[in-house]
């Protein structure tokens, strides 16, 4: 397995503002992922970051809105921006270790007034 | 396109009850890995099994078991003798076997085991 750690754990934001969270694993990893997890809710995949290139983004999120950078094999940033009460979620990241076999970070708490 | 279904959205059972959290899915790829996860209310995702379309044996992991029907698109997963510690919600998914696929969830069922 690895150890991820994310940052920040929880937040409370105001709507209209943007925030950054940050994902960091203890191993060189090829792919990381973005989560979001609604209130009641499954997860829901917002985008794939491969180190070196543009996060690929999945139907429903787009980049202006959750940007993503990934600038090494350890580290990758999520922003969440001009946020809305609507964005009040768990966001996750996760790592592929091995073909298929992901594990997550403890996830970001975000909620937004 | 993939789909997992988790019917059953909350169970809740008394301590050393044995309980089965079903998952059903849908793939068009012949290949596959199914997961289970294990959310607590700390809210971090716990992986508890991986397990590919190739291999049909039911898996067995101290309390928790998985029984893997292929013929019924189905991936159980059995806790016996539950403990209050094992109250979580608990995720189904899905993922292609092809490269780094992506992860396909079910919606979970939250397990509620009381004393």
């Amino acid at each position: 397995s690895a150890v991820i750690s994310q940052k920040p754990s929880r937040d409370i934001c105001q709507r209209g503002t943007s925030l950054t969270i940050q994902c960091q694993v203890d191993s060189q990893v090829t792919m990381m992922f973005w989560y979001r997890q609604q209130p009641g809710q499954s997860l829901t995949l917002i985008a794939t970051a491969n180190q070196g290139s543009e996060a690929t983004y999945e139907s429903g999120f787009v980049i202006d809105k959750f940007p993503i950078s990934r600038p090494n094999l350890t580290f990758s940033t999520l922003t969440v921006s001009n946020m809305s009460p609507e964005d009040s979620s768990i966001y996750l990241c996760s790592v592929d270790l091995s073909y298929n076999e992901q594990f997550f970070g403890p996830g970001t708490r975000l909620t937004v007034l | 396109a993939q789909k997992v279904t988790q019917a059953q959205t909350e169970i809740s059972v008394v301590e050393k009850e044995d309980v089965t959290l079903d998952c059903v899915y849908e793939t068009r790829d012949t290949t596959y890995y199914l997961f289970w996860y294990k959310q607590p209310p700390s809210g971090e995702l716990v992986f508890l099994i991986r397990r590919n379309s190739f291999d049909e044996q039911n898996e067995i992991s101290g309390r928790y078991s998985w029984n893997f029907q292929k013929s019924t698109s189905s991936f159980n997963f059995t806790i016996t003798a539950s403990q209050v510690v094992d109250s979580a919600v608990y995720f189904c998914a899905l993922s292609g076997l092809s490269g780094y696929s992506t992860l396909t969830f079910g919606k979970g069922t939250m397990l509620l085991v009381s004393p």
